[in-house]
């Protein structure tokens, strides 16, 4: 399965709606994952089943779709929130990431 | 507090081999699915290997197949990742990732990562 993420970099004001999109190249149903990666740390688990936030995870991130799209919402963007973030296609190996998405502040 | 401590990172000959270890605390080790993810340059982040939490079964990439051999001691709470024949475009930095129940696929604790860069 083909992970492919939009758009490669996403540069949003502080306070503002960060929406980033994954679209698997076949059904996961709600096999998908994102994680986020801040510069030299290891990737963080934020959603699991596309929608269900890890433990600790603040509110303002969000997931939702299904099938073969998928959507990533970050409410009200903090600083500490400049990342790469990444899905994942959980459905069966081979485990699939997307190539990842930048966000920056504007 | 799941803690998974990586050890075994360096710098290896086209051909060699080298074995890195990833060694967990704060969880009940056995009851985990496991996982090695690696992250270079060229490519992001590439799942490389999974074993069932019992080792009782298996599973590769396809650019690994027969020559990375994913291994777990449940009495020492340690997961391994033995690699044989490396080639250049294994260079990147190994994560140990734990998975969130048996084996969903999904990863919420991983560990520091070890660089591995693979040069004669």
């Amino acid at each position: 399965v083909v992970m492919t993420q939009s758009p490669a970099t996403l540069s949003v004001s502080p306070g503002e709606r960060a929406t980033l999109s994954c679209r698997a190249s076949q059904n996961i149903d709600t096999n998908l994952a994102w994680y986020q990666q801040k510069p030299g740390q290891s990737p963080r688990l934020l959603i699991y089943d596309a929608s269900t936030r890890a433990s600790d995870i603040p509110a303002r991130f969000s997931g939702s779709g299904s099938g073969t799209q998928f959507t990533l919402t970050i409410t009200s963007l903090q600083s500490e929130d400049v990342a790469v973030y990444y899905c994942q296609q959980c459905n069966w190996p081979p485990y699939t990431f997307g190539q990842g998405t930048e966000v920056e502040i504007k | 507090q799941v803690q998974l401590v990586q050890s075994g990172g360096e710098v290896v000959q086209p051909g060699g081999s080298l074995t890195l270890s990833c060694e967990a605390s704060g969880l009940s080790f056995i009851s985990f699915g496991m996982h090695w993810v690696r992250q270079t340059p060229g490519k992001g982040l590439q799942w490389v290997a999974s074993i069932r939490n019992d080792g009782t079964g298996d599973f590769y990439g396809e650019s690994v197949k027969g020559r990375l051999t994913v291994s777990r001691d449940n009495s020492r709470n340690t997961l391994y990742l033995q690699m044989n024949n490396l080639r250049p475009e294994d260079t990147g930095v190994y994560y140990c990732a734990k998975d969130r129940w048996r084996l969903t696929g999904s990863f919420d604790s991983w560990g520091q990562g070890a660089l591995v860069i693979v040069s004669s």
